[in-house]
């Protein structure tokens, strides 16, 4: 089945750092790739997305790249902020596929110190 | 933000008594999906539908139920509660599938001493 590993956290940034959050991917057919973000107490918002082989997704000052190749879609962003703060999911979804399902890895914690 | 409620927002309560769950969208979406949030795990997924009465097992479905009786809401049902069901339930919902997000509602706080 699919699957999603993303490096381990947590990871702690003093703001303006560059920040890169390792994600790879195993997935069949042609998969979506997604990041999500999840402030404290609240549920998961889509970040980002992207579609298919070397399309580059962004928001907030995020992005992200589609490598095929390497089957990673690794999140970067060039200044983090304190608001920045906190867990990101990397998600894959496979597609052609009835009702195909959202994958997740197990998430990372970002911390951002001022 | 998408229209999606759950309801409650935290409980507690006992081993062995049943537990429901709701889950309210205003969006008219065809998908639904309950998850359950773990430390170390991530999000899973118990079960989703794919339309009124069409629903299917996640990869965690044991010890849980659904229903959706109207396309806005997706009940999740504990019959008996044990401990190991406490944890942080989570609905999406989304349009479609694919290239299609989900989109998640703020959580249920579940707590079964």
């Amino acid at each position: 089945g699919d699957s999603v590993t993303q490096m381990e956290g947590p990871v702690t940034l003093s703001e303006e750092a560059f920040l890169t959050i390792n994600c790879t991917y195993t997935a069949t057919g042609y998969p979506s790739l997604f990041w999500y973000v999840q402030y404290p107490g609240e549920g998961l918002q889509l970040l980002l997305k992207a579609t298919k082989a070397d399309d580059k997704g962004s928001n907030k000052g995020f992005e992200a790249t589609y490598r095929k190749e390497t089957t990673s879609f690794h999140l970067e962003k060039g200044s983090v902020q304190v608001s920045d703060s906190a867990v990101y999911f990397c998600a894959t979804r496979g597609y052609p596929g009835a009702n195909s399902k959202l994958t997740f890895g197990k998430g990372i914690t970002l911390s951002v110190r001022p | 933000d998408a229209g999606i409620t759950q309801s409650p927002r935290h409980k507690v309560t006992e081993t062995g008594t049943p537990v429901t769950l709701r889950c309210h969208q205003t969006e008219n979406h065809r998908y639904m999906y309950w998850y359950r949030q773990d430390p170390g795990h991530g999000l899973r997924l118990i079960h989703y539908s794919y339309g009124v009465k069409d629903t299917d097992k996640g990869e965690v479905s044991d010890g849980y139920s659904v229903s959706r009786s109207k396309t806005e809401d997706f009940l999740l049902t504990l019959e008996s509660a044990t401990s190991s069901q406490t944890s942080v339930y989570f609905c999406a919902i989304s349009e479609g599938t694919g290239v299609q997000p989900q989109h998640f509602g703020d959580g249920t706080r579940l707590s079964i001493l």
